[in-house]
């Protein structure tokens, strides 16, 4: 079973709009992290935003901002007032066994590529 | 503080060859981990290193291996090519600290073409 979904392959967005990238994720570990990283054409991925899975609330940065709904294992990722340089392939990832200290690797999603038109 | 440093950005090779990746991670960084990314199989986990030591691996065959310098740059080494290996090559580091919301930092890639 894929441990992270993100069914969106490919999102449109007018620019100052805001858009929602979907993610669900699949685990049996109670302690987790979840993370969304941007990967525009230069191939370096850029990390946006962090949801440990004991915060009690909805992470935000700047206009990132993160849809956490646990019961739900979804991880939705909101842009507000999208710009013309968020235009880049955007990934889901997870962090299982923080607990433990000892899986350090991040499970990726297949992405969904962000196109905001002017 | 420059960020992670992945050389060469490019290369090509022919089956059967064999390459060297380099990474040379954050200043201050231990950890290095790389991953694969193709448009079939998406990124996939390889390794870390740790302090010269792999700490973990992923689900890749013998012919994918690296190792970490005392200085923490890391190098990973494909050996006897295949079309399949085919990939952006990202490495990411860290501190490797136990805290749950530390982030990897990543290159840009190499992107790897195999004839």
């Amino acid at each position: 079973a894929q441990k992270i979904t993100q069914t969106q392959p490919g999102m449109f967005v007018q620019e100052k709009e805001a858009v929602t990238l979907d993610c669900t994720y699949d685990t049996s570990d109670p302690s987790y992290g979840l993370f969304w990283y941007k990967q525009p054409s230069s191939g370096e991925m850029i990390f946006l935003i962090y949801q440990g899975s004991y915060d009690q609330q909805n992470a935000t940065e700047g206009r990132y901002s993160l849809n956490f709904q646990k019961a739900r294992k979804s991880a939705n990722l909101v842009i507000s007032a999208s710009q013309l340089g968020d235009s880049a392939m955007y990934f889901c990832a997870m962090r299982e066994g923080i607990s433990s200290g000892s899986a350090r690797q991040l499970t990726f999603g297949s992405g969904t590529q962000l196109t905001v038109l002017p | 503080k420059a960020g992670v440093t992945q050389t060469p950005r490019y290369l090509i090779k022919t089956r059967g060859q064999q390459v060297t990746l380099s990474c040379s991670p954050i200043s201050g960084h231990r950890s290095v981990s790389w991953y694969q990314q193709t448009p079939g199989q998406g990124l996939q986990f390889l390794f870390e290193y740790f302090s010269e030591t792999q700490r973990n691996k992923g689900n890749f065959p013998g012919r994918f291996s690296g190792r970490q310098f005392s200085n923490s740059r890391s190098e990973m080494n494909v050996s006897t090519l295949e079309l399949g290996d085919s990939a952006l090559y990202l490495c990411a580091s860290s501190y490797r600290t136990r805290e749950a919301n530390e982030k990897l930092f990543f290159g840009s890639g190499t992107q790897l073409s195999v004839l």
